[in-house]
């Protein structure tokens, strides 16, 4: 079935860099994209989202990018931060109020 | 605004047994909530959609006589794990929505842990 997921499942940045976390999903029929951000034994929490007919959205030290042509989504974090490690999950909305998760991508900033 | 509770936060019970999780909407009324499960390092898993007052929508494959979801209003939903086994072991994530906080808008809750011995 149609489904959402990640390029690279680890990153690693150097505190300070910028990071980016890619995600594919196949669904053309989607039309709200959310990013969420997971630390170890939490729930899931609301980074950034953005409508398919939006190509960016920005927000505090992040971006998100919408690429309907490829079905390509990212998440761009400025000036990233010790406190910004985490799993980060992209989601995808079609038919109501479900969410479908990508793979995750677990970030890991580095002093 | 929009915070969603989990109670208990952790649980460990005995094989065959019967758990219940709570998820509470604490500042909004939930029209609809959300069950996930979330195995280590794996995605979220939507188990089942649960919209008050009606029968909850399981997702392909989750049985729903053995996770059984009650919204009786619009702030609760619970979910009980019937006659839990170990690999029902799992990290269990709720979540809701409500029209006036924008119709997409997924809150989660922070997760209950259970472990199955």
């Amino acid at each position: 079935g149609e489904s959402v997921g990640l390029h690279l499942p680890t990153l690693s940045v150097q505190e300070g860099d910028n990071s980016i976390i890619n995600c594919a999903y196949s669904n053309s029929a989607s039309d709200y994209f959310i990013w969420y951000k997971q630390e170890s034994g939490k729930g899931p929490q609301f980074i950034i989202d953005i409508r398919s007919n939006m190509d960016k959205r920005q927000g505090q030290r992040v971006t998100v990018l919408l690429n309907k042509t490829v079905k390509h989504l990212s998440l761009q974090i400025a000036a990233t931060q010790p406190g910004d490690s985490a799993v980060y999950f992209c989601a995808e909305n079609t038919a109501g109020y479900a969410l479908n998760f990508g793979k995750g991508t677990s970030l890991l900033v580095t002093p | 605004g929009a915070v969603v509770s989990q109670h208990p936060s952790r649980v460990i019970c005995k094989s065959g047994t019967s758990v219940k999780i709570e998820c509470r909407s604490l500042d909004f009324q939930a029209t609809t909530m959300f069950w996930y499960r979330q195995f280590p390092k794996q995605s979220l898993m939507l188990m089942a959609t649960s919209n008050e007052g009606s029968k909850a929508t399981y997702e392909q494959g989750v049985e729903k006589d053995k996770f059984l979801i009650n919204h009786a209003s619009l702030t609760l939903s619970t979910l009980t794990v019937t006659s839990a086994h170990p690999e029902d072991s799992s990290f269990y994530i709720c979540s809701a929505t409500a029209p006036g906080l924008g119709t997409d808008t997924q809150y989660f809750g922070p997760g209950t842990r259970l472990t199955v011995l």
